[in-house]
């Protein structure tokens, strides 16, 4: 079974600043995938960003990064130049890859972070 | 292109009664997963539907079921309601064919059980 653990329930940073958000997974397969995906109070789960496991280089989106430490089974997301649109909660996922015989499992989420944007 | 359509949006119900949520995929999309979002919590997956057959569980009881239909919607049966099924549930889908594909969410059904 995965787990997914994202140790800090809120985090608060003024606009414009550069803030990291954490997350750490445990699992025993070899291929899989790792997602963050954004809440808002509409509720709509969006996705943020996607890294697959086997390769190297850290997925960019725009203003949004990541820091995948596959040894570590550390995947940590970086927004920059944060916006006031960018207040949400903010989940990490993780799913194995179905050619890894992991089947058609589930998205396994963490508890999230509450991301607030100050004016 | 419609994302992935839910309904309804918000539900209430007594202990003891039986639901049902349905789902739309996303156009092109062909599997269906539900989750259940407690208040404060990640979503948990529920299952998983695939050609119309539940393919993956997650650690939820019998209670639970669901359908997929020829045109890939899909339904969440609830039945004998608990206070503890007061929750978001989250309807997602992709497309099994491409696991490069990630899930796509819906806007969720808010179901309150009273």
């Amino acid at each position: 079974a995965q787990t997914v653990t994202q140790s800090q329930p809120e985090m608060s940073v003024q606009e414009a600043e550069t803030v990291t958000l954490s997350c750490t997974y445990d699992t025993s397969e070899n291929n899989y995938y790792l997602f963050w995906y954004k809440q808002p109070p509409s509720r709509q789960m969006i996705l943020v960003i996607r890294q697959e496991a086997y390769k190297q280089q850290n997925a960019t989106e725009n203003r949004f990064s990541v820091n995948f430490q596959k040894a570590a089974k550390s995947f940590s997301l970086k927004i920059s130049d944060s916006q006031l649109g960018d207040t949400a909660m903010y989940f990490c996922a993780f799913i194995p890859s179905m050619y890894s015989g992991g089947g058609a499992d589930g998205l396994t989420f963490g508890k999230g972070t509450h991301l607030i944007i100050q004016p | 292109d419609a994302g992935v359509t839910q309904s309804p949006t918000h539900l209430i119900k007594t202990r003891g009664q039986q639901v049902t949520l349905r789902c739309s995929p996303k156009s092109g999309h062909d599997t269906v997963s539900w989750y259940q979002q407690a208040l404060g919590q990640g979503p948990q997956f529920i299952f998983q539907y695939y050609e119309e057959e539940e393919r993956q569980r997650g650690n939820f009881p019998d209670r639970f079921s669901g359908h997929q239909f020829p045109n890939y919607s899909s339904e969440l049966n609830v039945n004998a309601l608990l206070l503890g099924d007061s929750a978001l549930y989250l309807c997602a889908s992709s497309g099994r064919s491409d696991s490069n594909q990630p899930q796509h969410f819906g806007d969720g059904t808010r179901l309150s059980i009273l």
